[in-house]
Protein backbone atom coordinates (compact mmCIF):
# COMPACT_ATOMS: atom_id res chain seq x y z
CA UNK A 1 0.00 0.00 0.00
CA UNK A 2 1.72 3.37 -1.26
CA UNK A 3 2.30 5.94 1.56
CA UNK A 4 1.46 9.87 1.84
CA UNK A 5 3.29 11.33 -1.50
CA UNK A 6 4.74 15.07 -1.47
CA UNK A 7 5.91 16.81 -4.52
CA UNK A 8 8.08 18.45 -4.90
CA UNK A 9 10.66 17.87 -2.37
CA UNK A 10 12.30 20.52 -2.55
CA UNK A 11 11.66 23.98 -3.62
CA UNK A 12 13.62 27.36 -3.82
CA UNK A 13 11.95 30.58 -4.88
CA UNK A 14 12.02 33.93 -4.56
CA UNK A 15 10.44 36.63 -2.01
CA UNK A 16 7.14 37.63 -3.91
CA UNK A 17 6.50 34.43 -5.51
CA UNK A 18 3.61 31.89 -5.24
CA UNK A 19 4.08 28.27 -4.74
CA UNK A 20 2.08 25.27 -5.47
CA UNK A 21 2.90 22.35 -3.25
CA UNK A 22 0.74 18.39 -3.77
CA UNK A 23 -0.03 15.89 -1.47
CA UNK A 24 -1.18 12.39 -3.09
CA UNK A 25 -2.87 10.73 0.37
CA UNK A 26 -3.22 7.32 0.88
CA UNK A 27 -5.68 5.27 -1.22
CA UNK A 28 -8.79 5.16 0.97
CA UNK A 29 -8.11 7.89 2.89
CA UNK A 30 -10.60 11.33 2.73
CA UNK A 31 -8.98 13.53 5.26
CA UNK A 32 -5.67 15.41 4.22
CA UNK A 33 -3.99 17.67 6.88
CA UNK A 34 -1.05 20.41 6.10
CA UNK A 35 1.53 21.33 8.72
CA UNK A 36 4.47 23.83 8.28
CA UNK A 37 7.65 22.81 10.60
CA UNK A 38 10.45 25.70 11.04
CA UNK A 39 12.48 25.63 14.01
CA UNK A 40 11.27 28.65 15.97
CA UNK A 41 7.71 27.70 15.79
CA UNK A 42 8.01 23.73 15.64
CA UNK A 43 4.67 21.73 13.82
CA UNK A 44 2.20 24.33 13.01
CA UNK A 45 -0.99 22.78 11.73
CA UNK A 46 -2.11 25.13 8.74
CA UNK A 47 -5.41 23.78 7.47
CA UNK A 48 -7.75 20.06 6.90
CA UNK A 49 -9.54 19.19 4.25
CA UNK A 50 -12.15 16.19 4.19
CA UNK A 51 -13.92 15.51 1.16
CA UNK A 52 -13.31 18.16 -0.92
CA UNK A 53 -14.15 20.68 2.05
CA UNK A 54 -11.89 22.36 4.28
CA UNK A 55 -13.24 21.35 7.82
CA UNK A 56 -10.12 23.11 10.26
CA UNK A 57 -8.12 26.09 9.71
CA UNK A 58 -4.98 27.13 11.43
CA UNK A 59 -4.38 31.00 12.42
CA UNK A 60 -2.34 31.53 9.62
CA UNK A 61 -2.82 34.52 7.09
CA UNK A 62 -4.99 34.00 4.07
CA UNK A 63 -1.31 33.92 1.89
CA UNK A 64 -1.85 30.41 2.63
CA UNK A 65 -5.01 28.37 0.87
CA UNK A 66 -5.06 25.07 -0.10
CA UNK A 67 -7.84 22.64 -1.58
CA UNK A 68 -8.84 19.25 -2.42
CA UNK A 69 -9.82 17.09 -5.33
CA UNK A 70 -12.57 14.62 -5.77
CA UNK A 71 -9.63 12.12 -5.50
CA UNK A 72 -8.47 13.04 -2.75
CA UNK A 73 -5.34 14.59 -3.60
CA UNK A 74 -4.75 18.06 -2.20
CA UNK A 75 -2.75 21.25 -3.21
CA UNK A 76 -1.53 23.87 -0.59
CA UNK A 77 -0.77 27.37 -2.12
CA UNK A 78 1.41 30.06 -0.90
CA UNK A 79 1.25 33.09 -2.30
CA UNK A 80 3.33 36.32 -2.29
CA UNK A 81 6.09 34.27 -0.15
CA UNK A 82 8.19 35.93 2.21
CA UNK A 83 11.75 34.83 4.02
CA UNK A 84 9.63 33.69 7.19
CA UNK A 85 7.89 30.90 4.94
CA UNK A 86 10.91 29.13 4.56
CA UNK A 87 10.03 25.87 6.35
CA UNK A 88 9.17 21.77 5.92
CA UNK A 89 5.53 21.64 4.80
CA UNK A 90 4.52 18.23 5.78
CA UNK A 91 1.02 16.90 4.87
CA UNK A 92 -0.88 13.76 6.88
CA UNK A 93 -3.75 11.65 5.57
CA UNK A 94 -6.48 9.33 7.58
CA UNK A 95 -9.15 7.81 7.61
CA UNK A 96 -8.61 4.44 8.61
CA UNK A 97 -10.01 2.50 11.76
CA UNK A 98 -6.78 3.11 13.67
CA UNK A 99 -7.16 7.00 14.22
CA UNK A 100 -3.40 7.82 13.43
CA UNK A 101 -2.64 10.34 10.80
CA UNK A 102 0.24 9.01 8.17
CA UNK A 103 2.94 11.77 7.11
CA UNK A 104 5.04 12.11 3.90
CA UNK A 105 8.26 13.17 3.36
CA UNK A 106 7.69 16.96 3.00
CA UNK A 107 8.67 19.45 0.69
CA UNK A 108 11.33 21.63 1.97
CA UNK A 109 10.70 25.36 0.40
CA UNK A 110 13.08 27.98 0.87
CA UNK A 111 12.63 31.45 -0.02
CA UNK A 112 15.51 33.36 -1.15
CA UNK B 1 -7.65 24.81 24.31
CA UNK B 2 -5.38 22.16 23.72
CA UNK B 3 -1.39 22.19 24.72
CA UNK B 4 1.74 19.62 24.88
CA UNK B 5 4.72 20.19 26.91
CA UNK B 6 8.11 18.32 26.32
CA UNK B 7 9.89 19.05 28.76
CA UNK B 8 13.35 18.40 27.47
CA UNK B 9 14.65 19.76 24.29
CA UNK B 10 17.59 17.40 23.85
CA UNK B 11 18.18 14.04 25.86
CA UNK B 12 21.60 12.65 25.57
CA UNK B 13 22.14 8.99 26.51
CA UNK B 14 24.70 6.32 26.32
CA UNK B 15 23.89 3.22 23.76
CA UNK B 16 21.82 -0.01 26.25
CA UNK B 17 21.10 2.64 28.53
CA UNK B 18 17.04 3.12 29.09
CA UNK B 19 15.38 6.58 28.18
CA UNK B 20 12.48 8.17 29.14
CA UNK B 21 10.95 11.30 27.19
CA UNK B 22 9.02 13.63 28.98
CA UNK B 23 5.28 14.50 27.60
CA UNK B 24 2.08 16.53 29.65
CA UNK B 25 -0.72 17.50 28.26
CA UNK B 26 -3.67 19.89 28.75
CA UNK B 27 -6.95 19.46 27.81
CA UNK B 28 -10.45 19.40 29.76
CA UNK B 29 -11.85 17.00 27.18
CA UNK B 30 -11.06 13.60 26.72
CA UNK B 31 -8.11 13.28 24.00
CA UNK B 32 -6.22 10.49 21.69
CA UNK B 33 -2.27 10.76 22.31
CA UNK B 34 0.46 9.99 19.91
CA UNK B 35 4.23 9.92 20.03
CA UNK B 36 6.30 10.39 16.36
CA UNK B 37 9.70 10.19 15.82
CA UNK B 38 10.93 12.36 13.04
CA UNK B 39 14.66 11.41 11.32
CA UNK B 40 17.16 13.94 9.62
CA UNK B 41 15.03 15.39 6.34
CA UNK B 42 12.23 12.93 6.73
CA UNK B 43 8.67 13.20 7.48
CA UNK B 44 6.84 11.71 11.00
CA UNK B 45 7.10 8.36 11.53
CA UNK B 46 4.26 7.20 13.96
CA UNK B 47 5.49 5.07 17.24
CA UNK B 48 2.73 4.52 18.95
CA UNK B 49 -1.27 6.19 20.21
CA UNK B 50 -3.20 5.59 23.26
CA UNK B 51 -6.91 5.84 22.23
CA UNK B 52 -8.36 3.81 25.27
CA UNK B 53 -7.82 1.12 26.95
CA UNK B 54 -4.85 -0.06 28.61
CA UNK B 55 -2.96 2.82 30.06
CA UNK B 56 0.48 1.14 28.52
CA UNK B 57 0.74 1.32 24.77
CA UNK B 58 3.57 -0.75 23.38
CA UNK B 59 4.75 0.91 19.98
CA UNK B 60 7.30 -0.05 17.29
CA UNK B 61 11.36 -0.41 17.62
CA UNK B 62 10.79 -1.42 21.57
CA UNK B 63 9.22 1.78 22.65
CA UNK B 64 6.59 2.09 25.14
CA UNK B 65 4.42 5.32 26.71
CA UNK B 66 2.11 4.96 29.94
CA UNK B 67 -0.76 7.37 30.24
CA UNK B 68 -1.72 8.71 33.50
CA UNK B 69 -4.76 10.81 33.37
CA UNK B 70 -4.35 12.16 36.97
CA UNK B 71 -0.76 13.41 35.69
CA UNK B 72 -1.93 14.72 32.44
CA UNK B 73 1.06 12.74 31.01
CA UNK B 74 2.09 10.42 28.40
CA UNK B 75 5.69 9.84 28.90
CA UNK B 76 8.04 7.50 26.23
CA UNK B 77 10.02 5.05 27.38
CA UNK B 78 12.68 2.02 26.04
CA UNK B 79 14.87 -0.26 28.32
CA UNK B 80 17.79 -0.09 26.03
CA UNK B 81 18.61 2.39 23.26
CA UNK B 82 20.10 2.32 20.08
CA UNK B 83 22.60 4.24 18.14
CA UNK B 84 19.85 4.42 15.37
CA UNK B 85 17.11 5.63 17.52
CA UNK B 86 19.02 8.69 17.19
CA UNK B 87 16.50 11.52 15.96
CA UNK B 88 13.55 13.65 17.31
CA UNK B 89 10.57 12.82 18.97
CA UNK B 90 7.23 14.65 19.11
CA UNK B 91 4.35 14.04 21.64
CA UNK B 92 1.07 15.40 19.87
CA UNK B 93 -2.72 15.35 21.18
CA UNK B 94 -6.21 15.68 19.73
CA UNK B 95 -9.73 15.40 20.36
CA UNK B 96 -10.33 13.86 16.59
CA UNK B 97 -7.77 12.83 14.00
CA UNK B 98 -8.21 16.05 12.27
CA UNK B 99 -5.77 18.33 13.74
CA UNK B 100 -2.66 17.18 15.94
CA UNK B 101 -1.28 19.84 18.44
CA UNK B 102 2.06 18.95 18.84
CA UNK B 103 4.98 19.48 21.13
CA UNK B 104 7.91 21.28 20.69
CA UNK B 105 10.13 18.17 20.27
CA UNK B 106 12.70 16.17 22.42
CA UNK B 107 15.87 15.75 20.47
CA UNK B 108 17.56 12.21 21.62
CA UNK B 109 21.97 11.61 21.10
CA UNK B 110 22.79 8.35 21.84
CA UNK B 111 26.07 8.20 21.99
CA UNK B 112 28.29 4.90 21.49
Amino acid sequence: KAGVTQTPRYLIKTRGQQVTLSCSPISGHRSVSWYQQTPGQGLQFLFEYFSETQRNKGNFPGRFSGRQFSNSRSEMNVSTLELGDSALYLCASSGGTGYEAFFGQGTRLTVV
Amino acid sequence: AQSVTQLDSQVPVFEEAPVELRCNYSSSVSVYLFWYVQYPNQGLQLLLKYLSGSTLVKGINGFEAEFNKSQTSFHLRKPSVHISDTAEYFCAVTQNTDKLIFGTGTRLQVFP
